[in-house]
């Protein structure tokens, strides 16, 4: 079983849509990070959060990370094609360091 | 480019042989990462250097790996005796000791 739960596991909606998807666990994280993996390449960073509640915005994506630091949610506005990847968001737990995966969610945006 | 890059990118085996990938993380980072990744799954950590010292390993990390970190630089990962179900995308990573990893791009591997 994953430590991270992400959901969904596959989004497919048209260009111009609103999206939120989700990340959550019943660990408590001293921060946790949002990658993007496009296929046959390495996850690229987009943000990290530390602080309960904190809210980052890059540009049309919003990254909330929540109170208790169990969970985080990314909402896209206004999803357009190249915004078609693998969203992970990965916890470094807080006793040691260690970074824990969620499986992702695959994201399509149709033109 | 100063990110973390990977060598190779890709790999084709037959089952049985040996197989050693290389990664060489952002010059900065004294941690180094590696992590499997297969179809449809988030990367699974494998192990991790701080400097040349190799601090935790999964159990994911059998007898037929090994990884190595001699000058806290680069990285070596090995695959003996590879298996089918060896293949997969194997990702380097490298940090500062509780900052946020960066990837490379992965070196994708297929054992036929």
């Amino acid at each position: 079983t994953q430590l991270l739960e992400q959901s969904p596991q596959f989004l497919s909606i048209q260009e111009g849509e609103n999206l939120t998807v989700y990340c959550n666990s019943s660990s408590v994280f001293s921060s946790l990070q949002w990658y993007r993996q496009e296929p046959g390449e390495g996850p690229v960073l987009l943000v990290t959060v530390v602080t309960g509640g904190e809210v980052k915005k890059l540009k049309r994506l919003t990254f909330q990370f929540g109170d208790a630091r169990k969970d985080s949610s990314l909402h896209i506005t206004a999803a357009q094609p190249g915004d078609t990847g693998l969203y992970l968001c990965a916890g470094e737990e807080r006793n040691n360091n260690d970074m824990r995966f969620g499986a992702g969610t695959r994201l399509t945006v149709k033109p | 480019d100063t990110g973390v890059s990977q060598d190779p990118r890709h790999k084709i085996t037959k089952r049985g042989q040996n197989v050693t990938f290389r990664c060489d993380p952002i010059s900065e980072h004294n941690r180094l990462y590696w992590y499997r990744q297969t179809l449809g799954q988030g990367p699974e950590f494998l192990t991790y250097f701080q400097n040349e010292a190799q601090l935790e390993k999964s159990r994911l990390l059998s007898d037929r790996f090994s990884a190595e970190r001699p000058k806290g630089s680069f990285s070596t990962l090995e695959i003996q005796r590879t298996e089918q179900g060896d293949s997969a995308m194997y990702l380097c990573a490298s940090s500062y000791p509780t900052g946020t990893q960066y990837f490379g791009p992965g070196t994708r591997l297929t054992v036929l």
